[in-house]
């Protein structure tokens, strides 16, 4: 069945440096890939999304590549600050249109920033 | 403003009771969905229902019931018989388009006492 794995964490950084969280995907078809943000104690937040493979999503200085060939949809960031400390969630939606699909999430990474 | 709401924020059960986690839409979302969060292991879903008056078990059914008797509106009830309802629960909605984000509710954390 589909799936979704991400890198676990947690990730400590210091403010400024560069993010990467890995995310890699099993589906069938082309599915639409997400990320999805969570703060403490909050619901989540759709950060970013691609629709077809070599799509870039970008928001708030976070940027995801849809890479088909690697199964791949990495999140990225060139400078980190403390509030984007969260836990994300990389998503995908199966791309039939069968009744009854979910998002698929993966477990999760906390990132936590430092100043 | 469109979007999702979910009552109570913070919710407490004896053992033994039933509760009902509230969530309503303004969205005009087909698809409603429960998940269910723990630490260290992401999102379960529960239940999922795609037209009022229809609803599919996910992958963590037992223990709990919902409803959609109107559109706007997916409550779940959590049972007696759902032996570790501690957690925090997250109720989404979408279109049942191809490609399409799901939306979340804010989140109520539940807590046996």
């Amino acid at each position: 069945g589909n799936s979704v794995t991400q890198m676990e964490g947690p990730v400590t950084l210091s403010e400024e440096a560069f993010l990467t969280i890995n995310c890699t995907y099993t589906a069938t078809g082309y599915p639409s890939l997400f990320w999805y943000v969570q703060y403490p104690g909050e619901g989540l937040q759709l950060l970013l999304k691609a629709t077809k493979a070599d799509d870039k999503g970008s928001n708030k200085g976070f940027e995801a590549t849809y890479r088909k060939e690697t199964t791949s949809f990495h999140l990225e960031k060139g400078s980190v600050q403390v509030s984007d400390s969260a836990v994300y969630f990389c998503a995908l939606s199966e791309s039939t249109n069968q009744a009854g699909t979910a998002l698929i999430f993966g477990k999760g990474t906390t990132l936590s920033v430092s100043s | 403003d469109g979007g999702i709401t979910q009552s109570p924020k913070y919710l407490f059960r004896k053992e033994g009771q039933n509760v009902t986690l509230s969530c309503e839409q303004n969205l005009n979302h087909d698809a409603m969905y429960w998940y269910r969060q723990d630490p260290g292991q992401g999102l379960r879903l529960i239940y999922y229902s795609q037209i009022v008056n229809d609803f599919q078990k996910g992958d963590i059914a037992e223990g709990y019931s919902v409803s959609r008797e109107k559109k706007e509106s997916f409550p779940l009830t959590v049972t007696s018989a759902q032996k570790n309802p501690t957690a925090f629960y997250l109720c989404a909605s979408r279109w049942t388009a191809r490609n399409t984000e799901a939306f979340f509710g804010q989140g109520t954390r539940l807590t046996v006492v």
